[in-house]
């Protein structure tokens, strides 16, 4: 069975400090999909990036960046400066080879965000 | 394109009753889901669909019901509300190839047994 990992619950930052969120994800595919969905206060769901299992280079988007690292099975997400627009609750999830197509998501339970002005 | 939409946004039901959560979406996708959120808890897989005519379960089944008549509707059925079944249903769908490939999901219902 899958699982993914948040072991922070909760994080606050001043505003313009870098902060990582971290996710650690179990499976036993070779093959498989990470995301990581930002879920601001108003509610919904909003995609921030898919990696695939076989593409271990990191990626950056402006401020964000991610560090895949299947050695520790861990596919974590920072953001350099950030901003109080950046507070939200965060979701890391896994996604199977088996299930590709059908998209069964397994999520982390999330890590909430606060940015100090 | 709307996207993925759910009604309602927000429904209180009393222990015992029905209803049904609505879910469309209008790209022609073929998967589509129901998620909960319960807090601490992340979000769950509830019933998926592969295309019209297709479901099967997902992670927490028991106490709903679904089916996939049409490509882009997929409703979500509450038989007999349960206080336990207080929670946000995300409905997502999604369709695309290689790196694009991910799940669109809808604004949520927030639902209240009581």
């Amino acid at each position: 069975a899958q699982k993914v990992t948040q072991a922070q619950t909760e994080i606050s930052v001043v505003e313009k400090e870098d902060v990582t969120l971290d996710c650690v994800y179990e499976t036993r595919d070779t093959t498989y999909y990470l995301f990581w969905y930002k879920q601001p206060p108003s509610g919904e769901l909003v995609f921030l990036i898919r990696r695939n299992s076989f593409d271990e280079q990191n990626e950056i988007s402006g401020r964000y960046s991610w560090n895949f690292q299947k050695s520790t099975s861990s596919f974590n997400f920072t953001i350099t400066a950030s901003q109080v627009v950046d507070s939200a609750v965060y979701f890391c999830a896994l996604s199977e080879a088996q299930y590709f197509g059908n998209e069964k998501l397994t999520f982390g339970t999330g890590t909430r965000l606060t940015i100090i002005p | 394109n709307a996207g993925v939409t759910q009604t309602p946004k927000f429904q209180v039901l009393k222990t015992g009753q029905s209803m049904t959560l609505q879910c469309a979406q209008d790209m022609n996708h073929e998967y589509m889901s129901w998620y909960r959120q319960d807090p601490g808890m992340g979000l769950r897989l509830i019933h998926y669909s592969v295309g019209a005519g297709i479901t099967d379960q997902g992670e927490v089944p028991n106490g709903y019901n679904v089916s996939r008549s049409t490509t882009e509707d997929f409703p979500l059925r509450l038989l007999s509300a349960a206080p336990s079944q207080t929670s946000v249903y995300f409905c997502a769908s999604s369709y695309g190839q290689g790196k694009t490939r991910r799940q669109y999901f809808g604004p949520g219902t927030r639902l209240t047994v009581t």
